[in-house]
Order: structure tokens, then C-alpha cells, then sequence
């Protein structure tokens, strides 16, 4: 079945530790997205990717980075700069175009030690 | 810049009473989508509306989007345990960006 594998499903991170988030796709979509979701919040984008060995900042990029080396994969780094990373995690993807709709992965929860 | 907003933010229901919820946009939207998300489940897509005034359904789901394409609703008849989530609507930015995504409206039913 096509779909999106996030993993791990939880993470925890120490102070000062970058941690990645994998996140790959057999959809053979060429967009793909990185979105984080607070209690009670609705999505952020943090970046996206509409084409390998090219990415963009959403709204909170901040303390993130990203790779798109290819088109299946786009891991997420929590950098030490991102001070408040406890949240939820989601990974998209969707064929390229104005508004196209996303697939979502199952997401990954990360926490502070 | 381009907002979504959604409205209201939490709504309790009793089982077999009908939910509506609604979505604002800041500019006009080439399209609106709305997703479901399940306790403790990621977004799924739920469906897409692209013409002005349009209204699909989906057996108790009622879609419609607003004749100046600013403003969508989401109408279920008679809810169900099943129906408990977040609703989210989303609309493509300008240009050849993302989603912006609305907060959501948890639906809460009660048996």
C-alpha cells in the first residue's frame, strides 16, 4: 500500500541534543511537508520541499532544518536552538499544484528529558 | 498574510444531535479542503470543494463553499460516537505555496 512512514512514533531529546525524524513516502509525491501541532492548535507549517535538493521555510523554521536529498525522503532535525520542541509532529505529502491535498504520515511525539 | 479561521474552537453534542462548523478565509480561496483528525490520529483528508457555492455530501457530511469563495461549513446530521475529532479546513496560499490550515473544531459527542 502507498503511504507515509513517520518514525520514530516517540522520541525524547536531552538538553543541547539535535534529534531527526524520519519521514518517507512510496506516493511518488513530489511535494512533501513538515507541519507541528500544540494541544489545542491547529498546524504550522515548518518547511516544505516541492523538488529534491530544494526546500523553503514555512511560518515557524526557526530551530528546524530539513534535507531533500530524495524525492522519497525529508527528515526533520530538532536543533538545540529550538527551545520549546515538546509537540507533535506531522509529515505530508502531495502531487505538486496550487492546493493540492495532503497525505498525512502518523506523525512522532517529541518530549524533553 | 493569508489567515483561516475557524469557528468555534470546541463543540459538545449529544449523540444524534446535528454539528455544524464554519470556515473564514482573509482572501478569496481557489479551493477549500476540510480533513478529519482522530484523537491521538494524524489529519485525514476529507474532501475538496472548487466552485463558488458548491455543496457536496458524504453520506451525513454536508460541504458547502460560499458563493465569494471566503467562507465554507461543515454540517453533520445526527452524530455519532464515530464523528468525535478535530475538523480542520485548509486553503492554498497565493502562488504556488501550501496549505494554510484553520485551529480546528473538536467535536466532542456524548452517548
Amino acid at each position: 500500500d502507498g503511504g507515509i512512514t513517520q518514525s520514530p512514533k516517540y522520541l525524547f531529546r536531552k538538553e543541547g541534543q539535535n534529534v531527526t525524524l524520519s519521514c518517507e513516502q512510496n506516493l511518488n509525491h513530489d511535494a512533501m511537508y513538515w507541519y507541528r501541532q500544540d494541544p489545542g492548535q491547529g498546524l504550522r507549517l515548518i518547511y516544505y520541499s516541492q523538488i529534491v535538493n530544494d526546500f523553503q521555510k514555512g511560518d515557524i523554521a526557526e530551530g528546524y532544518s530539513v534535507s531533500r536529498e530524495k524525492k522519497e525522503s525529508f527528515p526533520l532535525t530538532v536543533t538545540s536552538a529550538q527551545k520549546n520542541p515538546t509537540a507533535f509532529y506531522l509529515c505530508a505529502s502531495s502531487i505538486l499544484g496550487d492546493g493540492q491535498p495532503q497525505h498525512f504520515g502518523d506523525g512522532t511525539r517529541l518530549s524533553i528529558l | 498574510g493569508q489567515q483561516v479561521m475557524q469557528i468555534p474552537q470546541y463543540q459538545h453534542v449529544q449523540e444524534g444531535e446535528d454539528f455544524t462548523t464554519y470556515c473564514n478565509s482573509s482572501t478569496t480561496l481557489s479551493n477549500i479542503q476540510w480533513y478529519k483528525q482522530r484523537p491521538g490520529g494524524h489529519p485525514v483528508f476529507l474532501i475538496q470543494l472548487v466552485k463558488s457555492g458548491e455543496v457536496k455530501k458524504q453520506k451525513r457530511l454536508t460541504f458547502q463553499f460560499g458563493e465569494a469563495k471566503k467562507n465554507s461549513s461543515l454540517h453533520i446530521t445526527a452524530t455519532q460516537t464515530t464523528d468525535v475529532g478535530t475538523y480542520f479546513c485548509a486553503g492554498p496560499r497565493s502562488g504556488n505555496t501550501p496549505l494554510v490550515f484553520g485551529k480546528g473544531t473538536r467535536l466532542s459527542v456524548i452517548a
